[in-house]
């Protein structure tokens, strides 16, 4: 009931195109789902963030879908670009127990 | 502003050696975390300081882990004797408590190699 399943694995775009990466969750305590951007020899960073009182969250090219009856969200990349290429993972975590469950992340390839 | 500082980045030691990794969490950030990452996996939570206090060490595997805060800034991690099976990369983060979806800083982590 802890898992954050994150799927696909691998993904592999073209340059302008959307990058479409998705996770689910059990946990109904879960109300705050991150995604975080890790680049090779670095540590992740926080990219966008929703909790389930919004459907959905844009800042700039990124945006999070979020499905609250069917415990899922996904993350939207337009217009993908060759530097958005690094591993992206999501997250969920419960209010009061500052602790993140962590996906087993997606690595994104944009090709020039 | 600083991030948050780990060293060394790099590690390696031959299995039943001892190891340490310190990490200096960003200012003024009362939360410290020690995560986990094994290849092609993400993090996974060993132990959350508040402050000086470990809060929440239920994921540290105590017969050869350690760690400790003393006075709630720097934290160091310890592994003895280190096991092939402990190399993968240590990440420590930092957050603020009081905030009600605390944003976690990672640091670029800790990369252990056991031989």
């Amino acid at each position: 009931q802890q898992q954050v399943k994150q799927s696909p694995q691998s993904l592999i775009v073209q340059k302008g195109g959307i990058s479409i990466i998705n996770c689910a969750y059990e946990n109904t305590a879960f109300d705050y789902f991150p995604w975080y951007q890790q680049f090779p020899g670095k540590g992740p960073a926080l990219l966008i963030a929703i909790r389930p009182d919004v459907s959905e969250k844009k800042e700039g090219r990124f945006t999070i879908s979020f499905n609250k009856s069917a415990k899922q969200f996904s993350l939207h990349i337009m217009d993908s670009q060759p530097g958005d290429s690094a591993t992206y993972f999501c997250a969920a975590g419960a209010s009061g127990t500052y602790k993140y469950i962590f996906g087993t992340g997606t690595r994104l390839k944009v090709l020039a | 502003e600083a991030g948050v500082v780990q060293s060394p980045r790099y590690k390696i030691i031959e299995k039943k050696q001892p190891v340490a990794f310190w990490c200096n969490p960003i200012s003024g950030h009362n939360t410290l975390y020690w995560y986990l990452q094994n290849l092609g996996q993400g993090p996974e939570l060993l132990i959350r300081y508040e402050n000086e206090e470990a809060v929440d060490d239920s994921q540290l595997p105590k017969d050869r882990f350690s760690a400790e805060r003393l006075k709630g800034v720097d934290s160091t991690l310890k592994i003895q004797p280190a096991e092939l099976g402990d190399s993968a990369v240590y990440l420590c983060a930092s957050s603020l408590m009081r905030t009600t979806y605390n944003e976690q800083f990672f640091g670029p982590g800790t990369r252990l190699t056991v031989l």
